[in-house]
């Protein structure tokens, strides 16, 4: 079973600029959840999807979106990029409930110049 | 508000020796505590959990131990080997509602030979 793939795997945007993230999770799995890691702050949870619906949100401005489309995959979107967006976004999947494992992709490096 | 604390964030280890990674808790709803390993370049890979029914949980030289009472659990990697050279991210979330997960700060593990 393939695993989560998200794309791309590196990018490097200038400030103000918006960008899009995409990620595929493992097929029937229902949750998509977006983690930024940085070093000082570890993994911060920006949002959970499930079945196309946002469930939960974490503590990032509004200049954070996301959406799930009907087959799982999701999308993260930043706009008005800041240097302080540079960071790996990772993304997870998992069946359904908050106690299942989550499967988590390579991440996506966002470098913002 | 860091939900989980972990401690230390950086640890380094003689190859055979013991490991040791420890977080507390503040959220009394959290009822499953996965750890996840993650090495440069990948995404975490959930490694061993446990939930608060039991005290410990042994997989192979990887263990949990679990404190209700204070709110703590730790990681012990026995007879540490450089391949568990990685970063160790201790979890936290409730199986009530649609919480989170909350992960700790991580650890990053150097084992010297």
């Amino acid at each position: 079973k393939a695993g989560v793939t998200q794309t791309p795997r590196y990018l490097i945007k200038t400030r103000g600029q918006q960008v899009t993230l995409s990620c595929s999770p493992i097929s029937g799995h229902r949750s998509v959840s977006w983690y930024q890691q940085t070093p000082g702050q570890g993994l911060q949870f920006l949002f959970e999807y499930f079945s196309e619906t946002q469930r939960n949100k974490g503590n990032f401005p509004g200049r954070f979106s996301g959406r799930q489309f009907s087959n799982s995959r999701s999308e993260m979107n930043v706009s008005t990029l800041e240097l302080g967006d540079s960071a790996l976004y990772l993304c997870a999947s998992s069946w359904a409930a908050n106690t299942d494992t989550q499967y988590f992709g390579p991440g996506t490096r966002l470098t913002v110049l | 508000q860091q939900q989980v604390k972990q401690s230390p964030q950086s640890l380094i280890v003689q190859k055979g020796g013991i490991s040791i990674i420890n977080c507390a808790y503040e959220n009394t709803a959290f009822d499953y505590f996965p750890w996840y390993q993650q090495f440069p370049g990948k995404g975490p890979a959930l490694l061993i959990a446990i939930r608060p029914d039991v005290s410990e949980k042994k997989e192979g030289r990887f263990t949990i131990s679990f404190n209700k009472s204070a709110k703590q659990f730790s990681l012990h990697i026995m007879d540490s080997q450089p391949g568990d050279s990685a970063t160790y991210f201790c979890a936290a979330s409730s199986s009530g509602g649609y919480q989170k997960v909350t992960f700790g700060i991580g650890t990053k593990l150097q084992v010297i030979p």
